[in-house]
Formats: structure tokens, C-alpha cells, sequence
């Protein structure tokens, strides 16, 4: 069964600390993975897509790594600001083989990122 | 549009009545994505489009749900006789490119549904 599996489920930071989070998959065939964030009562907004090729892309203090032989992916957070608190979803997207198989994105349940000054 | 626009962003109807949440994606935006995410949890497929075509409705609950885009632009999720189980913020997502999992998915701000 495709699942994406994000940890820590939350987590606390001082403002200006780094962090790591998370994302493992078992999502088959893989296409590609995405980090998103997304602030207290707004949608999601996308900060990297990377393919099988890509093991690493950043966005401004974001990076994301990608080991598409563990399946595993991390979102690090260099020099937090109190703005980066929010919830990070990492999103897989399967190689479409068939209709009918939910659009093929798999969305993990986050993490709630707290900085606190 | 400048953005996803979705309407109403907050609906509240008693159990039995049907609602008709709205979305209107990016100006050119080819696909257009329905999810549902409950508090705490990430966004769960319900069914998208590639233009006016309906390509994957799998992720809908049950029959009491359905969507169209008609002329492959505003797009409307209804749901009848809706059950408190309902209850949700229901997101629309769009993307330049025809889906699934191609190109950078735009997301709106939602409708919270909630039914009494």
C-alpha cells in the first residue's frame, strides 16, 4: 500500500535554531516528491518538487534531500524565524499506471513546526 | 484569477440540506483538484479534472458527492443530504498542466463546511 509516513509528528524550536524533518514512503512507482507548507488556516503552498534524479534542492533557508534508494526524504530549516511555523506535508506522486487511483498523490499527515522567540 | 479563489470559506447547514462549494482555479490552469482534510491532518483526494473531463472520482466518499466542470474552468463540489460526518475544510488545488502528479499544484484557502 502506498503511504508516506512524516516524523516528528510536532516539534519545538527556539527562533534562529535549525531542524529536520522527516518523510519515509513506500510509494511505487515513484515519480516525484514534494514539500509543502502550510500555515494555520491557509492551503498548502508548495517549496520543492524533486524527482528520482534530485537528491537535494533548496528554497531560500529550505532543503530537501531526497535517497530514493531508502525512500526517504528530509525538509532541513536553517536559521528558523518565528514565520516558519506551520505544518510541512510531504507529498509523493506515483507513476500513473492505471485510472481510478486517487491522483496518484499521497500526502503524509505533517508536521507542526512551533519557533517560538 | 490571481489565485485559487474558493467560495463560500465558511458554510454552515443543518443535516439533510445539499451545499454547492465553489472553485475557481488559476486563469489557464488545466487541472483542478478536490480534497478534503480534516483538522490536524494532511489533504485527502477526493477527484480531479484535466480540462472538463472528470479523469478520477475514486477518492469520493460516497454517492452523495459529485463535481463537474462544465466548460473546464469553475468547477463545483456538491454534496447532498450532507451528514455531520461532513464536516471538513474542503480544498481545491489547481495546476497548469494536465494531472495527476505533473506540475506545482496551487492550492485555495478552502471551505469549512460544518454541519449541524
Amino acid at each position: 500500500k502506498n503511504q508516506v509516513e512524516q516524523s516528528p509528528q510536532s516539534l519545538i524550536i527556539l527562533e534562529g535554531k535549525n531542524c529536520t524533518l522527516q518523510c519515509n514512503y513506500t510509494v511505487s512507482p515513484f515519480s516525484n516528491l514534494r514539500w509543502y507548507k502550510q500555515d494555520t488556516g491557509r492551503g498548502p503552498v508548495s517549496l520543492t518538487i524533486m524527482t528520482f534524479s534530485e537528491n537535494t534542492k533548496s528554497n531560500g533557508r529550505y532543503t530537501a534531500t531526497l535517497d530514493a534508494d531508502t525512500k526517504q526524504s528530509s525538509l532541513h530549516i536553517t536559521a528558523s524565524q518565528l514565520s516558519d511555523s506551520a505544518s510541512y506535508i510531504c507529498v509523493v506522486s506515483a507513476k500513473l499506471i492505471t485510472a481510478g487511483s486517487q491522483g496518484n498523490l499521497i500526502f503524509g499527515k505533517g508536521t507542526k513546526l512551533s519557533v517560538k522567540p | 484569477g490571481a489565485g485559487v479563489s474558493q467560495s463560500p470559506r465558511y458554510k454552515v447547514t443543518k443535516r439533510g440540506q445539499d451545499v454547492a462549494l465553489r472553485c475557481d482555479p488559476i486563469s489557464g490552469h488545466v487541472s483542478l483538484y478536490w480534497y478534503r482534510q480534516a483538522l490536524g491532518q494532511g489533504p485527502e483526494f477526493l477527484t480531479y479534472f484535466n480540462y472538463e473531463a472528470q479523469q478520477d472520482k475514486s477518492g469520493l466518499p460516497n454517492d452523495r458527492f459529485s463535481a463537474e466542470r462544465p466548460e473546464g474552468s469553475i468547477s463545483t463540489l456538491t454534496i447532498q443530504r450532507t451528514e455531520q460526518r461532513d464536516s471538513a475544510m474542503y480544498r481545491c488545488a489547481s495546476s497548469l498542466v494536465p494531472g495527476p502528479n505533473t506540475g506545482e499544484l496551487f492550492f485555495g484557502e478552502g471551505s469549512r463546511l460544518t454541519v449541524l
